[in-house]
Parts: C-alpha cells; sequence; structure tokens
C-alpha cells in the first residue's frame, strides 16, 4: 500500500448506528487530517492531529469523535448521525502541519457517506 | 467576503488552447498556496503550491501569485479533454489550510 487509504470507500447506515472510519497514511508523515466535502461546498476541514495530539477541532458536533492512536493511523467514530451529514469524508496527511512545503498535503480515496 | 473565493464555472475551453483560472484570498498574511484538482467522485490531488510571488512552471501548469493583489492562479497550456476536473485552490493564512469551492473545468476536444 502507498500513500494514504481509507476504508470503507462506502458507507450507508441508518440514523441510530455506530460506525467507524479508517484512515492509513504510508507516507511517514506526522499530521493528519479529517476533511467533509458536501456538494457544491468548499472542502471543510474537521479535525487536524499532529504526532497524535489533536490540535484543531472546527466546532464539530459530537457524534463525529476522532481517533489518533499513531502517526499513521486516524479513526472517525460515527454515532447518531443525521441525513445532513451525508458527504464525502477524507482524510489526509502532511509531513508537518506548520509552513513551507512540509505542509502539503495528500488526501486518500475518501470515504462516501450516506446516511438514511 | 469568503476567505478564499474561485468561479465556480463551468469553465470550458478548447482541446489545444489555454485554461486560466483564479483565485483571490482574504488573508494578506497568508504564505502558502496549493493547486488541487479533483475528478468527479474523486479525491483532490495536488498540482503545484508556491510562496513566492511570481511565477511557478511545472510541465503545462504555471502558477502565479500576486501578494500584493491577493490572487493566485492556475494557467495550464495546451489543455487537454483529460484536464477536465474541478480545480481547487487552497490558502494557507495561518494554521490550517482554507479551500475555494474549486472551479469545474471542461476542455473539449
Amino acid at each position: 500500500e502507498t500513500g494514504v487509504t481509507q476504508t470503507p470507500r462506502h458507507l450507508v447506515m441508518g440514523m441510530t448506528n455506530k460506525k467507524s472510519l479508517k484512515c492509513e497514511q504510508h507516507l511517514g508523515h506526522n499530521a493528519m487530517y479529517w476533511y467533509k466535502q458536501s456538494a457544491k461546498k468548499p472542502l471543510e476541514l474537521m479535525f487536524v492531529y499532529s504526532l497524535e495530539e489533536r490540535v484543531e477541532n472546527n466546532s464539530v458536533p459530537s457524534r463525529f469523535s476522532p481517533e489518533c492512536p499513531n502517526s499513521s493511523h486516524l479513526f472517525l467514530h460515527l454515532h447518531t448521525l443525521q441525513p445532513e451529514d451525508s458527504a464525502l469524508y477524507l482524510c489526509a496527511s502532511s509531513q508537518n502541519p506548520g509552513q513551507g512545503a512540509g505542509d502539503t498535503q495528500y488526501f486518500g480515496p475518501g470515504t462516501r457517506l450516506t446516511v438514511l | 467576503q469568503k476567505e478564499v473565493e474561485q468561479n465556480s464555472g463551468p469553465l470550458s475551453v478548447p482541446e489545444g488552447a489555454i485554461a486560466s483560472l483564479n483565485c483571490t484570498y482574504s488573508d494578506r498574511g497568508s504564505q502558502s498556496f496549493f493547486w488541487y484538482r479533483q475528478y468527479s467522485g474523486k479525491s483532490p490531488e495536488l498540482i503545484m503550491f508556491i510562496y513566492s510571488n511570481g511565477d511557478k512552471e511545472d510541465g503545462r501548469f504555471t502558477a502565479q501569485l500576486n501578494k500584493a493583489s491577493q490572487y493566485v492562479s492556475l494557467l495550464i497550456r495546451d489543455s487537454q479533454p483529460s484536464d477536465s476536473a474541478t480545480y481547487l485552490c487552497a490558502v494557507k493564512p495561518g494554521g490550517k489550510l482554507i479551500f475555494g469551492q474549486g472551479t469545474e473545468l471542461s476542455v473539449k476536444p
């Protein structure tokens, strides 16, 4: 595996379900990110982890819960979601979250989430 | 005012022409600028980044940055149908990357 991988690629869940999205980066990067992409809207940053510590949480509802057990893995735990949470969820990683070329973010293929 | 603004398009150009994509940003303190390409149903992929005023060329792509006017553009020379995608401008004014909504480009054979 190379780059940034995400599983599952597609997920359909009911509003009462609990599921988790997984992201793994094989680039030796120190920072990982969760983004939400809804139709016709800009990418929205949800969470940032640097060296396994959360450094940014953009006022995301508590029904989304991130977990970063190590610098290569990132999870997004989902529970009691709403239909408006249906979107493409993208994971990204970068060498470091600072300035410069090391901050270039590389994206995974995304998980297409549908909440019924 | 949006932090990063792009014309949503669609921008339609004939094959072989130059496609010009523009982006303006509001935070004068922004230091890093990125262009990503996103095909329908796929994730964004990095095309170029630029930090200094002026032009940066990579193959058929040229990024242009003008910090005084707060805009960054992407030129695609000899446009190909395979360049048809949404192009995302991203700006880093501080700790996080801010994306524009993207410009849809369509290259007609």
